[in-house]
């Protein structure tokens, strides 16, 4: 069973950029497709895109003009970066595996808050 | 793409039965048959249990299953259990003819259940 492991800062300052990497342990990362889903306080999950392993994307088209999503196979890591923050990006951030089985694995969580 | 449609809440006794809607459009839910449904305990990631909108994941209970008709997706959950309190979600494949890539995700607004 792949085991997701994620990190980056978690607290940021209204104008800044959210970076957050996951890195994928013990199964196969090639040929799949993995995506960052969020959870804002009080609200329900939203799907802010995925990427699969040969570099195509999918981004929410609400967030798409701030969001990269990229992946470095020789690591089997992806990375999200979000800019232009706002208190409205406070979320527990989640990485998963995408495609057909959207969630089949996640990782564990980032709480990143937006404050000034 | 508008968030697809549950229930807020729901709330019954120990092991009777419930079930959740997950209302879309023909452009997702009625469109496409990859609807998931995900149980989420706060504070935990959120957990696949149906994929493919009636294929339970191995160890989930049989407690779980999932139905579609139309634009309408449906977890139900027998025998409930104090276990069973907790967020439920679904998602869906959605058409997106706005966006760079056809195909994206969109989650459900979320449901709360509580057992009695």
């Amino acid at each position: 069973q792949v085991h997701l492991q994620q990190w980056g800062a978690g607290l940021l300052k209204p104008s800044e950029t959210l970076s957050l990497t996951c890195g994928v342990y013990g199964g196969s990362f090639i040929g799949y497709y993995w995506s960052w889903i969020r959870q804002s306080p009080g609200k329900g999950l939203e799907w802010i895109g995925e990427i699969h392993t040969s570099g195509s994307t999918k981004y929410n088209p609400s967030l798409k003009s701030r969001v990269t999503i990229s992946v470095d196979t020789s690591k089997n890591q992806f990375s999200l970066k979000l800019t232009s923050l706002t208190a409205a990006d406070t979320a527990v951030y989640y990485c998963a595996r995408g495609g057909d089985r959207l969630g089949i694995s996640w990782g564990q969580g980032t709480l990143v808050t937006v404050s000034s | 793409q508008s968030a697809l449609t549950q229930p807020a809440s729901v709330s019954e006794s120990p092991g009777r039965s419930i079930t959740i809607s997950c209302t879309g459009t023909s452009s997702d839910v009625g469109g496409y048959n990859y609807v998931s449904w995900y149980q989420h305990h706060p504070g935990k990631a959120p957990k696949l249990i149906i994929y493919e909108v009636s294929n339970r994941l191995s160890g989930v209970s049989n407690r779980f299953s999932g139905f579609k008709s139309g634009n309408t997706a449906s977890l139900t959950i027998s025998g409930l259990q104090a276990e069973d309190e907790a967020d439920y979600y679904c998602s869906s494949y959605h058409y997106c003819t706005s966006c760079t890539s056809s195909s994206i995700y969109v989650f459900g607004t979320g449901t709360r259940v509580t057992v009695l």
